[in-house]
């Protein structure tokens, strides 16, 4: 099983500013299938980036992906209020799919 | 659009099954697999199995192997999952997934929460 952690835990910033989140897989992540998640409290999470840096239908070009193999990246370039989320990643290179722990953006 | 809407809320006592619906629109329901996620109460995100819509194969978590069961009606477009034996430990907000390309997890539905209590 594919072992995702992220960091930093949580991460505390203002509007405008600059984000960027880790995650790291204890192998190497099929394909580089890798998705990154946006979940608001009491929301279903929705989908942001797949296969590591492809941004999904209606994201906003603040958002992006990088990394490959086993360390990603999803880099949010000026937030705004409406970004302030827990973020997670998820591998579905293999089985089981796996989620990271999550890291939560805060303001 | 695609839509994906679940079944309602339940309590349900320890030992006791639980049967959840998900019924998909907006798309030729066999043409994706369908995944089932779930969260309890302050956690992180739990991936519990997968279905293919198209011929019903599973692929389940090994944690709930035995207990869980995928199963989908394409007549009506509905995936449906069931969990057996019931703990504490169960009470979550259950998430399905519709899933596209390469299976990212792309159409949420609204979750159903499901609390276990004697």
């Amino acid at each position: 099983e594919i072992v995702l952690t992220q960091s930093p835990g949580t991460l505390s910033l203002s509007p405008g500013e600059r984000a960027t989140l880790s995650c790291r897989a204890s192998q190497s992540v099929g394909s580089n299938y890798l998705a990154w998640y946006q979940q608001k409290a009491g929301q279903a999470p929705r989908l942001l980036i797949y296969g590591a840096s492809s941004r999904a239908s209606g994201i906003p070009d603040r958002f992006s992906g990088s990394g490959s193999g086993t360390d990603f990246t999803l880099t949010i370039s000026r937030l705004e209020p409406e970004d302030f989320a827990v973020y997670y990643c998820q591998q579905y290179g293999s089985s089981p799919r796996t989620f990271g722990p999550g890291t939560y953006v805060d303001v | 659009q695609v839509q994906v809407v679940q079944s309602g809320a339940e309590v349900k006592k320890p030992g006791a099954s639980v049967k959840v619906s998900c019924k998909a629109s907006g798309y030729t329901f066999t043409t994706y697999g369908i995944s089932w996620v779930r969260q309890a109460p302050g956690q992180g995100l739990e991936w519990m199995g997968w279905i293919s819509a198209y011929n019903g194969n599973t692929n389940y978590a090994q944690k709930l192997q035995g207990r869980v069961s995928l199963t989908r009606d394409t007549s009506t477009s509905t995936a449906y999952m069931e969990l057996r034996s019931l703990t504490s430990d169960d009470t979550a907000v259950y998430f399905c997934v519709s899933e596209r390309g390469a299976g990212e997890f792309a159409y949420w539905g609204q979750g159903t929460l499901i609390t276990v209590s004697a």
